[in-house]
């Protein structure tokens, strides 16, 4: 019954670098997004996915690329990481419905960039 | 464009106590609303749902009313339990449910 799961749950980074966020579901959601929390701020939109190779903007998408090539999969990529953009990163899924279904999180992964 | 505006934190309540985080979007139509629990280390945990004016989401003892007429959803339960700490966060999803806009959270402690 695992649900979301994100990989890795801690990693730190020096500048430049880059990495990906690997997120995985099971339930077979149509729906993906990646969110980013910040003290003080909530949780922003960066990317998400209406399916299987689509992807979209959300509300703080610079910096960041998505892929979703598999329905199950969806991957948040930092090309090219900068102090900024230390977060927690949170992936969800969901099902699309008559009326907006609520969404599965992930435990979320710690990203810190020196 | 949608938001969601929710009571600033921290709040600390004894166990027992009345508890209310307030919460007010704005939107254009008829939005969905959430709220979402979030324990230390965890993600977020859908707690109840509303999705047209007047009704009443519940779980766990917690409440929420949509209400059309004064654009809010806040969050009530009687007697809360030292359980009960957790970040707690109001959300909107308009009605294609492809984006979700969520508060800032409120951080709540139940002390025994």
């Amino acid at each position: 019954n695992a649900g979301v799961t994100q990989t890795p749950k801690f990693r730190v980074l020096k500048t430049g670098q880059s990495m990906t966020l690997l997120c995985a579901q099971d339930m077979n959601h149509e729906y993906m997004y990646w969110y980013r929390q910040d003290p003080g701020m909530g949780l922003r939109l960066i990317h998400y996915s209406v399916g299987e190779g689509t992807t979209a903007k959300g509300e703080v998408p610079d910096g960041y690329n998505v892929s979703r090539l598999k329905k199950q999969n969806f991957l948040l990529g930092l090309e090219s990481a900068a102090p900024s953009q230390t977060s927690v990163y949170f992936c969800a899924s969901s099902h699309p419905g008559a009326l907006p279904q609520p969404q599965h999180f992930g435990d979320g992964t710690r990203l810190s960039i020196l | 464009g949608d938001s969601v505006t929710q009571m600033e934190g921290p709040v600390t309540l004894s166990e027992e106590a009345f508890l209310t985080i307030n919460c007010t979007y704005t939107a254009t139509g008829y939005p969905s609303l959430f709220w979402y629990v979030q324990y230390p280390g965890e993600g977020l945990q859908l707690l109840l749902k509303a999705t047209k004016a007047d009704d009443k989401g519940s779980n766990k003892g917690f409440e929420a009313t949509y209400r059309k007429e004064t654009t809010s959803f806040h969050l009530e339960k009687g007697s809360v339990q030292v359980s009960d700490s957790a970040v707690y966060f109001c959300a909107l999803s308009d009605r294609t449910g492809n984006q979700f806009y969520f508060g800032t959270g409120t951080s709540l402690t139940v002390i025994p």
